[in-house]
């Protein structure tokens, strides 16, 4: 298994451009979740879906910020406009629902917003 | 609002000696806990957990106490070696799905 996929690893763009992030979960997982860490707040917990649904987005920062799921090995989050307080590396997780907890996580996308 | 807290941001430690990572959490609906150690350039990967109805898990050189009264939780590793060197981060949940994490401590394990 591949694991968690996600693309790019590194982003560097302009304030206010607009940035997608992706992510594959792992196949047969039906819980994802986008996490944000910064140096200040470690990880923080922005969106998660169950059986591609989004169930709490109260950690998404501002209406800059949108996730979708269209299908159950695809999900993207989109940043726009972009501004430099952006600037952390963003993790996708997924998990089976109910079975413990475990999370896998993806090797995240570092995203540089200058 | 940081439901999950690491106050410590780093911890150096002899190798061969314990490791003590500590972890609180505000929320008393949590009923599930985790430790998930961090690499540079990598994801954190899952380390160990434990449920609400044990206070103590252990899995080799890793052991996780939880205190419920005192809502703290902690991590030992002992013995501790140069390889363990990381970020830990602590998370917590309800119902085994929606996890809050701390900040993370990284620890550096001498040689």
């Amino acid at each position: 298994d591949a694991g968690v996929i996600q693309s790019p690893r590194h982003e560097v763009t302009e304030m206010g451009q607009e940035v997608t992030l992706r992510c594959k979960p792992i196949s047969g997982h039906n819980s994802l979740f986008w996490y944000r860490q910064t140096m200040m707040r470690g990880l923080e917990l922005l969106i998660y879906f169950n059986n591609n649904v989004p169930i709490d987005d109260s950690g998404m920062p501002e209406d800059r910020f949108s996730a979708k799921m269209p299908n159950a090995s695809f999900s993207t989050l989109k940043i726009q406009p972009s501004e430099p307080r952006d600037s952390a590396v963003y993790f996708c997780a997924s998990s089976i629902f109910g079975q413990g907890g475990e999370q896998y996580f993806g090797p995240g996308t570092r995203l540089t917003v200058t | 609002d940081q439901q999950v807290k690491q106050n410590s941001p780093s911890l150096s430690v002899q190798e061969g000696r314990i490791s003590i990572l500590n972890c609180d959490y505000t929320n008393s609906m949590f009923d599930y806990f985790l430790w998930y150690k961090k690499y540079p350039a990598e994801g954190p990967t899952f380390l160990i957990s434990i449920s609400s109805i044990k206070d103590k898990n252990e899995d080799g050189r890793f052991t996780v106490f939880l205190n419920k009264s005192a809502k703290h939780l902690s991590l030992h590793i002992v013995p501790s070696q140069p390889g363990d060197s990381a970020v830990y981060f602590c998370a917590a949940g309800q119902d085994n799905n929606d996890m809050r994490f701390g900040a993370g401590t990284r620890l550096t394990v001498k040689p």
